[in-house]
């Protein structure tokens, strides 16, 4: 257990309807990080917040996905109208920035798988 | 976005060492290096990581080329739990971030 924790940790859902997934980081983790990774691949870096501010989001992220970190704390990750092509899993990380910033060790949470029916 | 280049898949004995290689030829001078491992089932986990100097954990040694195109992890003991998929990942700065460009990794097997 690394101290990041996601839920659901499984969603099956119909092709067109909206899920949302919430990622809570370890508390003093001021670094958010979504993730997502298809079967046989590794992860794909989607968006990455510091603390409450969105600053940057992947290509990957279309204009269907959404993601917030309000307060800085916890993370929700919405898909709206999903497609089958959506089914994946999907990882948040967090980390403490450092005084060498690239000392950036990422905690990984478990993952919460998403199946498109 | 700089990358890496890992062998699909090896194969060990369990108790013996094990040299995972990483190619990263397009590497800037300011990129980190990091290893992470991702069991069945679970998100990566941290092994090792280094910018120039090799380095030594209680998981790990990295090794790092002198011209940093390529380092080596290292695994002095292997046993049936470090059977894992390991990526090598180049930290990529945009602005100050520091986002992990993750490959396909390379799936370790241990043989018992």
């Amino acid at each position: 257990d690394t101290g990041v924790s996601q839920d659901p940790r499984h969603k099956i859902t119909k092709r067109g309807q909206n899920v949302t997934f919430r990622c809570d980081p370890i508390s003093e983790h001021n670094r958010l990080y979504w993730y997502r990774q298809t079967l046989g691949q590794g992860p794909e870096f989607l968006t990455y917040f510091q603390n409450e501010a969105q600053l940057e989001k992947s290509r990957l992220l279309s204009d269907r996905f959404s993601a917030e970190r309000p307060k800085g704390s916890f993370s929700t990750l919405e898909i709206q109208r999903t497609e089958q092509g959506d089914s994946a899993m999907y990882l948040c990380a967090s980390s403490l920035q450092g005084k060498l910033a690239a000392y950036n060790e990422q905690f990984f949470g478990p993952g919460t798988r998403l199946t498109v029916l | 976005d700089a990358k890496t280049t890992q062998p699909n898949s090896m194969e060990s004995n369990e108790e013996e060492p094990v040299h995972l290689p990483c190619n990263h030829s397009t590497i800037s001078g300011t990129d980190y290096i990091h290893w992470y491992r991702q069991l069945p089932s679970q998100g990566p986990e941290y092994v090792i990581h280094g910018l120039t100097s090799n380095v030594n954990n209680r998981m790990a040694s990295l090794a790092i080329a002198e011209d940093r195109k390529s380092s080596t992890l290292i695994l002095h003991r292997a046993t049936l739990r470090d059977a894992a998929v390991y990526y090598c990942i180049l930290s990529h700065t945009t602005s100050g971030t520091y986002k992990y460009i993750f490959g396909t990794g390379t799936r370790l097997k241990v043989l018992a």
